[in-house]
């Protein structure tokens, strides 16, 4: 079975900080990757995704992820985070039939003004 | 497009009774599918549908059950409730083609189960 771990459970920047947060995913096959972001209040919206082109990914808002197959591994970063990126993340891959997913614990990130 | 629509917002139960979590979709989506979210664990499948009259459990499917007698609509019924089934419950949906994986959310069902 597939599954998914995310290192930090809780992080906490300043504005103007660097981030990177941290994903694992445990399959031996063809992957697709995500990360959805949830803020607070509001349902999933995704972030960006990986289909198994360029391993350097690049989404909405200047998240980008880096997928690296010999680490199972696709991290999220932003060079400088803002107030407005409060919220969780959340890390998915494809699991199941029909595009399921198999999410990461989440990671609640809390931008300090 | 409404996106993907879910009812009630807010919900509280006493141990035992019986509900039903509404989702519809407009966006003409083939595959359907109901995640639980509980701190600390993410989202988890609960079960989910590749099409009308096609329904499949997910990792935790036990207490709940689904149909799919409509493209649109995809509910989830509570049996009898538990206060493990205290969660935010979130229906989401996808267009059945190669490349496109994302999955649409709708904005979530808060369950309370006393």
């Amino acid at each position: 079975a597939q599954s998914v771990s995310q290192h930090n459970h809780h992080v906490i920047l300043s504005e103007a900080a660097s981030l990177e947060l941290g994903c694992n995913y445990s399959y031996g096959g063809t992957v697709n990757l995500f990360w959805y972001v949830q803020y607070p209040g509001q349902h999933l919206q995704l972030l960006l995704k990986y289909f198994s082109e360029d391993p350097l990914v690049k989404g909405i808002k200047g998240f980008e992820a880096e997928f690296i197959k010999s680490k199972f591994s696709f991290n999220l970063r932003k060079p400088s985070v803002q107030w407005s990126d409060t919220a969780e993340y959340f890390c998915a891959v494809n699991a199941y039939a029909g595009n399921m997913l198999t999410f990461g614990g989440g990671t609640r990130l809390m931008v300090k003004p | 497009n409404a996106g993907v629509t879910q009812t009630p917002k807010f919900q509280v139960l006493k141990t035992g009774q019986s509900m039903t979590l509404q989702c519809a979709q407009d966006m003409n989506h083939e595959y359907m599918s109901w995640y639980r979210q509980d701190p600390g664990m993410g989202l988890r499948l609960i079960h989910y549908s590749v099409g009308a009259g096609i329904t499949d459990q997910g990792e935790v499917p036990n207490g709940y059950n689904v149909s799919r007698s409509t493209t649109e609509d995809f509910p989830l019924r509570l049996l009898s409730a538990a206060p493990s089934q205290t969660s935010v419950y979130f229906c989401a949906s996808s267009y059945r083609r190669t490349g496109s994986y994302e999955q649409y959310f709708g904005p979530g069902t808060r369950l309370t189960v006393t």
